[in-house]
């Protein structure tokens, strides 16, 4: 059963900010919100993650519900090398990442 | 640069042979992990290793072997490759297990005919 619910795709304009949502309504207690992306034919990297708070970082900003059964990605300032698929995972600290279809992200110019 | 390391980028296997992909990363992560990626599809998790010595099963274990060779090296051996192997196979580290922080390689890109 998948844990987390994302669009299949969206498109944002360059340098406007990119909102990525989220659901995992499912989600218990010491189960933490992360955040990858994939680059086309690139290894998933690593841009955040959170348990209760909003966190932020130099690539993004994390927002979770105060229920925590959504969150939502933020990207500033979204540029053309923001193109990517976005994988939004729930897992608690010691559990494997476990990778579902992901929300694929277009900027356009 | 640090990161993750990953050889051959690309291979070509016919069904039946054998074949060792190699991984290594100068993190001085403790835990390692093997993926592979199906067109289309997200990552699914082959066999990990939470630290030097120890190997545990992901969810699509069958047809591969692993080995920790130290801290630094964990390879995913293919005794009999079969063509529903054809796949991006990316191996990754952490400093600890678990689901934060993974260090991802560029990927081996096997094609088995």
């Amino acid at each position: 059963d998948a844990k987390t619910t994302q669009p299949t795709s969206m498109d944002c304009a360059e340098g406007r900010a990119a909102n990525l949502p989220c659901n995992h309504s499912t989600i218990s207690g010491n189960e933490y919100v992360y955040w990858y992306r994939q680059i086309h034919s690139q290894g998933p990297q690593y841009i955040i993650h959170g348990l209760k708070n909003n966190e932020t970082n130099e690539m993004a900003s994390l927002i979770i519900t105060e229920d925590r059964k959504s969150s939502t990605l933020i990207l500033p300032h979204a540029t053309l090398r923001d193109t990517a698929v976005y994988y939004c995972i729930v897992s608690d600290a010691g559990n494997m990442l476990t990778f579902g279809g992901g929300t694929r992200l277009m900027v356009k110019p | 640069n640090a990161g993750v390391t990953q050889t051959p980028k690309f291979q070509v296997l016919k069904t039946g042979q054998s074949m060792t992909l190699q991984c290594a990363q100068d993190m001085n992560h403790n835990s390692m992990y093997w993926y592979r990626q199906d067109p289309g599809m997200g990552l699914r998790l082959i066999y990990y290793s939470a630290s030097e010595g120890t190997t545990d099963k992901g969810e699509v274990p069958n047809g591969y072997n692993v080995s920790r060779l130290n801290k630094r090296e964990f390879s995913l051996r293919l005794e009999s490759a079969a063509p529903s192997q054809t796949s991006v196979y990316f191996c990754a580290s952490s400093e600890e297990r678990g689901a934060w922080g993974y260090t991802f390689g560029s990927g081996t890109r096997l094609t088995v005919v």
